[in-house]
């Protein structure tokens, strides 16, 4: 079955645009991540869904970070305002079960560059 | 917040050699995540633990709870095992998102 989808899988855009991430999960999986790796560094969380509950947004760095899952399945990252510290490979992934009971799916990321 | 150390942070071995990367984390935790990353590729989950040992192939976890400590280890290394691999831990309570390690940069010479 086809795993994690994430588009585009580059996106090079100029400081100041808005920019759209999109992650297609697993179909089924009711959880789903947000996370980013920055050049030279490790793993970064940034939001966290769980069926239609409240999402976790405990990780998004600023207010121009927000993210939205529509019918518990898509969800779209966006980026407003984009400044270069932005730029990072975007990472989306998805499980079967909240919690320790299911492993992760991870897609194979957005890399975004502002200029 | 729970920090997560790994190490060691860059390995070089030889081809064929038994290869142990650990981590440390300061809280409790409901499960903990190893992930693979080859250069330029995406991430893949190589194994979750919440207790005990699990084993794949030539790669086996294990963690001890109480210490807070979890292993990866390669027997038989081979060059294609050389990744980053990444140590994931999952909260116990509060926040549902993963507190990752730095990762452990892995070459396996020939």
């Amino acid at each position: 079955g086809a795993g994690v989808s994430q588009s585009p899988s580059n996106k090079v855009t100029e400081k100041g645009k808005d920019v759209e991430l999109r992650c297609d999960p697993i179909s089924g999986h009711t959880a789903l991540y947000w996370y980013r790796q920055s050049l030279g560094q490790g793993l970064e969380f940034l939001i966290y869904f769980q069926g239609n509950s409240a999402p976790d947004k405990s990780g998004l760095p600023s207010d121009r970070f927000s993210a939205e899952r529509t019918g518990g399945s898509v969800s779209t990252l966006t980026i407003q305002r984009t400044q270069q510290e932005d730029s990072a490979v975007y990472l989306c992934a998805s499980s079967s079960l909240r919690g320790s009971s299911s492993p992760l799916h991870f897609g194979n990321g957005t890399r975004l560059t502002v200029t | 917040k729970n920090e997560v150390e790994q190490s060691p942070q860059n390995l070089t071995a030889q081809e064929g050699e038994f290869i142990t990367i650990n981590c440390s984390y300061s809280v409790g935790i409901s499960a903990l995540h190893w992930l693979q990353q080859h250069p330029g590729g995406g991430i893949v989950s190589l194994f979750m633990l919440s207790s005990g040992k699990k084993k794949h192939g030539r790669l086996i976890a294990t963690i001890n709870i109480q210490e807070k400590h979890s292993s990866l280890h390669i027997t038989a290394s081979h060059p294609r095992d050389s990744a980053v691999y990444i140590c994931a831990v999952l909260a116990g309570g509060g926040a549902d998102g993963l507190t990752f390690g730095k990762g452990t940069h892995l070459i396996i010479q020939p």
